[in-house]
């Protein structure tokens, strides 16, 4: 299995409502990560995993929770968004520590999100 | 200051033609850089990595090239399909910021029928 797969694909959500994304992988991975992509633009970091330890938060609101129940998973709770965190979010995965430099990463196919 | 740059922001060909995509980034110091390709409103596909001790990559129709020195890389194309059709993404692991891809801003390629 060389995919990283992100649930659901599409999601509305309302200013009010709690909603988590997932993203998940199979390939023994230990570094996750969160990206940001509003159109046009290139993905923006978020959050980084290390070995289920969050290493890296880059100044996000915290109306973005990380969760990271194992190596293999990763979770994004949303809760009280704003429009303006309507945009494409990515999950990616790479071997090793995010400090190893040689790996390549891997991305899953991203949530859609719209926030109304 | 790590930075990427991807020039054309776009290009349209048509079928056949061979082309080259351009990145380039500000500090030759860099552990591998990755090209992506990204179908509109879909995730990013790994298309080649090359490792900073390497000249370069292929796979199938595409070479990617690095030289570090000038702070360049090429992406070629050749014999382009209309499925094609894509974004084209540089990312840069630089030494320095290890923890983070530095993104180009991408080259909208368009293979015309």
């Amino acid at each position: 299995d060389t995919e990283v797969t992100q649930t659901p694909k599409h999601l509305v959500m309302g200013m009010t409502n709690k909603k988590s994304l997932k993203c998940e992988q199979h390939m023994g991975h230990r570094a996750m990560y969160w990206y940001k992509q509003k159109a046009k633009k290139p993905p923006e970091l978020m959050f980084v995993y290390s070995y289920e330890k969050l290493s890296i938060n880059e100044s996000v609101p915290s109306r973005f929770s990380p969760e990271c129940p194992n190596s293999s998973l990763l979770n994004l709770h949303l809760h009280a968004l704003q429009p303006e965190d309507s945009a494409l979010y990515l999950c990616a995965s790479s071997q090793g520590s995010p400090g190893t430099g040689i790996y390549g990463y891997t991305f899953g196919s991203g949530t859609r999100l719209t926030v109304v | 200051k790590q930075e990427v740059t991807q020039i054309p922001a776009a290009l349209s060909v048509p079928e056949g033609e061979n082309l080259v995509l351009n990145c380039s980034f500000t500090d030759s110091a860099i552990y591998n850089l990755q090209w992506f390709r990204q179908d509109p409103g879909k995730g990013l596909t790994s298309l080649l990595l090359i490792q900073s001790s390497q000249r370069e990559q292929t796979s199938g129709r595409l070479n990617a090239s690095l030289d570090k020195s000038s702070g360049r890389s090429t992406l070629y194309i050749a014999a382009s399909q209309p499925g094609d059709s894509a974004t084209y993404l540089c990312a840069v692991k630089f030494v320095a910021g290890a923890n983070n891809l530095f993104f180009g801003t991408g080259t909208r390629l368009t293979v015309i029928p």
